[in-house]
């Protein structure tokens, strides 16, 4: 089974627009964190934001926010007022307390923001 | 500078050669990994280090493996390399901890003809 599950491959959104991007997740670990990177076409990764599991408030950075509903095992990503610049490949990722140190990545959504 | 860098950026080679991807890091951390990317895929775990002493197996590491020459260096080797290991490699360091995100090196373009 996928341990990270991103179901949308592609998104247009028109610019200035709210977006969300899903994703849910799977770990028996109660200790793990959420991540996501963004990957323009250039193709370095960004971090843009992360969510432990022990955390109760949902995380937030400038444009980004993490829509946390950890009883469903979900970690959406929310930007706001998207711009033409957010054009890019977005993963969702898990880091486990147990098991193999590293990232699990999803498969990704290719967000383009249409003007 | 860079925090993490990785040399080559860009690579091409035949098979059954033998090629070395190299990666430093001026982070101070203890833990580095490699990854590679398939177009629509994410990105897989090949193998990760705590420290200079100890590296492990990621999820996809036949026909890779490593060296941790020192903290701040992690390189990872192809002993013979295969048309299916045309990827795009990524280095990456953090601190331990759930909490602690990864920072990537910009990415090694390899292809293997």
């Amino acid at each position: 089974a996928q341990k990270i599950t991103q179901t949308q491959p592609g998104m247009f959104v028109q610019e200035k627009e709210a977006v969300t991007l899903d994703c849910t997740y799977d770990t028996s670990d109660q200790s793990y964190g959420l991540f996501w990177y963004k990957q323009p076409s250039s193709g370095e990764m960004i971090f843009l934001i992360y969510q432990g599991s022990y955390d109760e408030q949902n995380a937030t950075e400038g444009r980004y926010s993490l829509n946390f509903q950890k009883a469903r095992k979900s970690a959406n990503l929310v930007i706001s007022a998207s711009q033409l610049g957010d054009s890019a490949m977005y993963f969702c990722a898990m880091r486990e307390a147990g098991g193999a140190d590293g990232l699990t990545f999803g498969k990704g959504t290719h967000l383009i923001i249409q003007p | 500078d860079a925090d993490v860098t990785q040399t080559p950026r860009n690579r091409i080679t035949k098979t059954g050669k033998r090629i070395m991807l190299e990666c430093s890091q001026t982070k101070g951390h203890d833990r580095m990994y490699w990854y590679r990317q398939d177009p629509g895929l994410g990105l897989r775990l090949i193998y990760y280090s705590f420290d200079v002493k100890d590296i492990n197996k990621g999820e996809i590491s036949d026909g890779y493996s490593v060296s941790r020459q020192a903290q701040a260096k992690f390189s990872l080797s192809l002993e013979s390399a295969i048309p299916n290991q045309t990827a795009l490699y990524f280095c990456a360091t953090s601190e331990s901890g759930t909490g602690n995100e990864q920072y990537f090196g910009p990415g090694t373009r390899l292809t293997v003809t």
